[in-house]
């Protein structure tokens, strides 16, 4: 079936330096994206989103990109902190209607190194 | 605070027992969810529940029921536990109003051990 789905299970990137966390996801009807940080021990917490009409949107600290040519969306966090340190989801939603929620995509474990 | 909360946030339980999981939130969202997160992360929807419209997902059994008092509450009913149950159990809710567009706001979930 259809489904969003993560690069790397597993990154690793120096305190200061920034990241990038890839995500794949094959429903052409996708239209809205979502990032989200789930922390040890806590529910997933919103980061960002985005809409298909557009291809890159900046929060503080991050940005989110979408290329919807090869179906592919990114997280891009600036000078990581220890508190970064988490799972990132992608998740994608269409525009079939009905309250059906997100689809999640497998997550990355992110680790910041002292 | 503003939140979805869930109770109880740990719950170990022995098969065949029959369990309930409850869900509030005060945000005025019109649409709860209850997702379920397996041993290696992977979050999956269980339900969905808007204006007594319930989706659900072709997937769960029968066991799992979801139950709404009202539109802040949804809680999660499962009948005759079994050790394939063991999982966190997240709670979620969403403003749909006239777009399927809106970030979900997750508890902080509920581990369930069925031993």
């Amino acid at each position: 079936g259809e489904s969003v789905g993560l690069h790397l299970p597993t990154l690793s990137v120096q305190e200061g330096d920034n990241s990038i966390i890839n995500c794949a996801y094959s429903n052409s009807a996708s239209d809205y994206f979502i990032w989200y940080k789930q922390e040890s021990g806590k529910g997933p917490q919103f980061i960002i989103d985005i809409r298909s009409n557009m291809d890159k949107r900046q929060g503080q600290r991050v940005t989110v990109l979408l290329n919807k040519t090869v179906k592919h969306l990114s997280l891009q966090i600036a000078a990581t902190q220890p508190g970064d340190s988490a799972v990132y989801f992608c998740a994608e939603k269409s525009s079939g209607g009905g309250a059906d929620g997100l689809t999640f995509g497998k997550g990355t474990h992110l680790i910041i190194q002292p | 605070d503003t939140a979805v909360s869930q109770t109880p946030k740990y719950l170990v339980t022995q098969m065949g027992n029959d369990k309930s999981i409850k869900c509030e939130q005060n945000l005025g969202h019109d649409t709860m969810y209850w997702y379920k997160q397996d041993s290696k992360k992977f979050l999956k929807i269980m339900f969905s529940y808007n204006n007594k419209e319930l989706i659900i997902n072709e997937t769960v059994p029968n066991r799992f029921s979801p139950k709404s008092p009202d539109k802040a509450h949804l809680n999660l009913h499962i009948n005759s536990l079994e050790l394939g149950d063991s999982a966190v159990y997240f709670c979620a809710s969403s403003q749909r109003g006239g777009s399927n567009n809106s970030p979900l706001h997750f508890g902080n979930g509920t581990r369930l051990t069925v031993t």
